[in-house]
């Protein structure tokens, strides 16, 4: 079954924690994001990469860092310098950056709250 | 700079009748629109999209049209259904890159 995994669906962190969200996906596809959801200001663009071993800043990359060693995976380091992390976090995945009929596809979601 | 927006943050509409979603922007680069569905606690899926050649696509009940000269594109649902009730993204993308802009989504509440 393709699809993207996100794990762990709920995670509490106390101040001053970095922790890390896992995005795995199956579907081949090059590229790969994360979003963070907060209410009512939509679908805010994290991080995202092309192409294994590169990726970029997208709109509030401050206090986040990605790696991106395999095709297949794109963790997410919530790190302590992020000053509102409580969010609900979306990694999604698409088949080929920079095609104009592209798609993306959405996990599940992990919901992170610092306590 | 909100380059997507959607300017009502919720709709209610009653089962059985269309329920027409709209989502306003700003880049003249941007050549292709998408609308995704959002569960609470789920995320989103990918409902419908349209390139900006076009001006309207279908797909069951679910239609989108795209006018370019008002920037301005819109989610029609007919029939309406309570399994329809989600928040809405509209969603749009420039030639270059890959990455997508999401407006604030709008929340429908599909009444029996």
């Amino acid at each position: 079954d393709g699809g993207i995994t996100q794990s762990p669906k709920y995670l509490f962190r106390k101040e001053g924690q970095n922790v890390t969200l896992s995005c795995e996906q199956n579907l081949n596809h090059d590229a790969m994001y994360w979003y963070r959801q907060d209410p009512g200001q939509g679908l805010r663009l994290i991080y995202y990469s092309q192409i294994v071993n590169d990726f970029q800043k997208g709109d509030i990359a401050e206090g986040y860092s990605v790696s991106r060693e395999k095709k297949e995976s794109f963790p997410l380091t919530v790190t302590s310098a992020q000053k509102n992390p409580t969010a609900f976090y979306l990694c999604a995945s698409s088949i080929e950056p920079g095609y104009s009929g592209n798609t993306i596809y959405f996990g599940e979601g992990s919901w992170l709250t610092v306590v | 700079d909100q380059q997507v927006k959607q300017n009502s943050p919720s709709l209610s509409v009653q089962e059985g009748r269309i329920s027409i979603l709209n989502c306003d922007y700003t880049n003249s680069m941007f050549d292709y629109f998408l609308w995704y569905k959002k569960y609470p606690a789920e995320g989103p899926t990918f409902l419908i999209s349209i390139s900006s050649i076009k001006d309207k696509n279908e797909d069951g009940r679910f239609t989108v049209f795209l006018n370019k000269s008002a920037k301005h594109l819109s989610l029609h649902i007919v029939p309406s259904q309570p399994g329809d009730s989600a928040v809405y993204f509209c969603a749009s993308k420039a030639p270059s890159g890959s990455r997508l802009t999401f407006g604030e989504g709008t929340q429908l509440t599909v009444n029996p």
